[in-house]
This record gives structure tokens, sequence and C-alpha cells, in this order.
């Protein structure tokens, strides 16, 4: 079993559409990321968040520590929208990360017009 | 947050030849780490880059495949030795700054 899970793995959605994807970790982690990939292979650093929610344009993420759960919302859709997203959880040593990050699978998005 | 340039964004290379690919830092960051992506799967870390001292590998990988270079806290290079088919991923570089991780651009690597 992966250490960092998301669902689903591929998301097709219409312009417009309420969007959500979701990341299950099963170590103890102090934050999470949450990444986008463009096809170009670039990746670009979303959030990072320890507790509550973060909300940044269209995108809001929010994660639940005791719960080892994290949730990516895009409201208002947009073809724009369309790329890998990726969560990623810091390797952690007795409650210190040591900077290097376990990644999940991520989530292929497309968003048609 | 930190800005990387990654070096170059792209290659076709020949099998048996090797590629050096760079990241330049627009700050001075202690540990850079250096990431693979395989077609179709998410990223593995390669190895971690610190200043003046040897790359530490994870398992999977070693330091004559994938000798990296960390000459100073703004720059390193990882090099793709003696090229095969199935080296052909995303090579990708990041760091860990204060406001978080930051990546470099990629390099999409081909082995014809």
């Amino acid at each position: 079993k992966n250490e960092v899970e998301q669902s689903p793995q591929n998301l097709t959605a219409q312009e417009g559409e309420f969007i959500t994807i979701n990341c299950s970790y099963s170590v103890g982690i102090s934050a999470l990321h949450w990444l986008q990939q463009h096809p170009g292979g670039g990746i670009v650093s979303l959030f990072m968040l320890s507790s509550g929610k973060k909300k940044h344009g269209r995108l809001i993420a929010t994660i639940n520590i005791q719960e080892k759960h994290s949730s990516l919302h895009i409201t208002a859709s947009h073809p724009r929208d369309s790329a890998v997203y990726i969560c990623a959880a810091p390797r952690e040593r007795g409650g210190t990360s040591y900077g290097k990050l376990t990644f999940g699978q991520g989530t292929i998005l497309t968003v048609h017009p | 947050s930190a800005v990387i340039s990654q070096k170059p964004s792209r290659d076709i290379c020949q099998r048996g030849t090797s590629l050096t690919i760079q990241c330049q830092v627009d700050s001075q960051v202690t540990m850079m780490f250096w990431y693979r992506q395989q077609p179709g799967q998410s990223l593995t870390l390669i190895a971690t880059a610190n200043q003046g001292s040897e790359a530490t590998y994870e398992s999977g990988f070693v330091i004559d495949k994938f000798p990296i270079s960390r000459p100073n806290l703004t720059f390193s290079t990882l090099t793709v030795s003696n090229m095969s088919p199935e080296d052909s991923s995303i090579y990708l570089c990041s760091v860990d700054g204060d406001y978080g991780y930051t990546f470099g651009s990629g390099t999409r690597l081909t082995v014809v």
C-alpha cells in the first residue's frame, strides 16, 4: 500500500463543474502539499497546508490531520485547469521533516469546453 | 519562494551517451533534490545533494549511473550516464525553502 494515495486517477469534467480530488496518507505528517504538473513536465506548488483550509483563486485545499485526509477543490473549472494534480507528504523522522517528499500517483484532470 | 532555472528542457539522446542536467537557484539553499518521473508514473527521489559533500542516493539509484555535483549553494547538476531507452523520463530538481517546495521546469529525456 502506498503511503500517499490519491483518487480518482483520472477525472474528466465539463467546463464550469466543481471538481474534487482526494488524498489519503498513512504516515504521520505535519503538512501536506498539492502540486500541479502541466504536460511539459514542470511542477508548480499550489498549496502547503498543515490544518484547516487554504484558498487561492478558484482552488481550495482542505486537510484533516486526524483522519489523514486532504482534498483539493476547483470551482468553476476551466479547460486551462487540465493538468496532473499531485499530493505529496514530506518524509519525517521524529516529527521533523528532512526535506524529502513522498508523492501520490497523481490525478489526471481533463476539463472540456 | 525560490526560483529554479533547469536546463535543458528536453533532449533526445543516443543510447550509450550521457546527459548532464543543470539546476540554478536564485537563492542559497542547503539541500537540493533530484527526481525521476518515468512515463505514467509518479515522481521518485533519486538523490539528495548537499553542498560540500557527496550526494545521498535512494535505494535503486547509484552514483555511477547518476553522478551529481553540488559545487555551491545555488547550483547542482545531475548526469544520466550510459543511457538506455529505460532512462527515458522527466527529470526534476527541487529545493525545500522557507515557503515550501519549488521545482524546476523539468527535463524531458528521450533515449533512442
